[in-house]
């Protein structure tokens, strides 16, 4: 059971806009910076988006991030078959006094 | 590019222990914090434990808080995992990764190292 909470799975079409949503409490979210991360099938976890919606260089600017109260979202938009991963949030939690992260969306491009 | 590389991982039984090494190149790594995070088989990802620039600041997972030790050298550029007490729900692929000016930052990652406890 994971501290901070996605869906398990999330689909489009090439062209579409997806969101993924990250739900956390006032430990972690609320009043904690949240990141990103994309892992490709069978790779490590690459930095998507930090300090809730910045972008790596590099990272397309298909990829969006928000933070709103202790919620936050990731928005992929143009959908393209090479974005079909799994997407894991994470942030800071005051009360653990560590990282908690999300249990991962994997995204399916149709 | 920087470069980060595990190695140590492999098959302990159970209660026993294993030190993970992640070797670090084409940076400055006595500037960077480092963490270590793990996933399971199928499984999200869960960070285990950071260390600051100096190594004097260490935090851990509940999980693993009292049988794993995080270090540093930062002479040769490595990062260590001391696992002691090892248990079946520890088997993972571990991963190091650069942190940065915030504690959930992990802007590099090594390709991991697999743990499997198991008798």
């Amino acid at each position: 059971q994971s501290v901070l909470t996605q869906p398990p799975s999330a689909s489009g079409t090439p062209g579409q806009r997806v969101t993924i949503s990250c739900s956390g409490s006032s430990s972690n979210i609320g009043s904690n910076y949240v990141y990103w991360y994309q892992q490709l099938p069978g790779t490590a976890p690459k930095l998507l988006i930090y300090k809730n919606d910045q972008r790596p260089s590099g990272v397309p600017d298909r990829f969006s991030g928000s933070k709103s109260g202790t919620s936050a979202s990731l928005a992929i938009s143009g959908l393209r078959s090479e974005d079909e991963a799994n997407y894991h949030c994470a942030a800071w939690d005051d009360s653990l006094s560590g990282v908690v992260f999300g249990g991962g969306t994997k995204l399916t491009v149709l | 590019e920087v470069q980060l590389v595990e190695s140590g991982g492999g098959l302990v039984q159970p209660g026993g222990s294993l030190r993970l090494s992640c070797a670090a190149s084409k940076f400055t790594f006595s500037s960077y914090s480092m963490n270590w995070v793990r996933q399971a088989p199928g499984k999200g990802l869960e960070w285990v434990s950071y260390i600051s620039v100096s190594g004097r600041t260490t935090h851990y997972a509940d999980s693993v808080k009292g049988r794993f030790t995080i270090s540093r050298d930062n002479a040769k550029n490595s990062l260590y995992l001391q696992m002691n007490s090892l248990r079946d729900e520890d088997t993972a692929v571990y991963y190091c990764a650069r942190g940065g000016g915030s504690f959930a930052y992990c802007d590099y990652w090594g390709q991991g190292t697999l743990l499997t406890v198991s008798s």
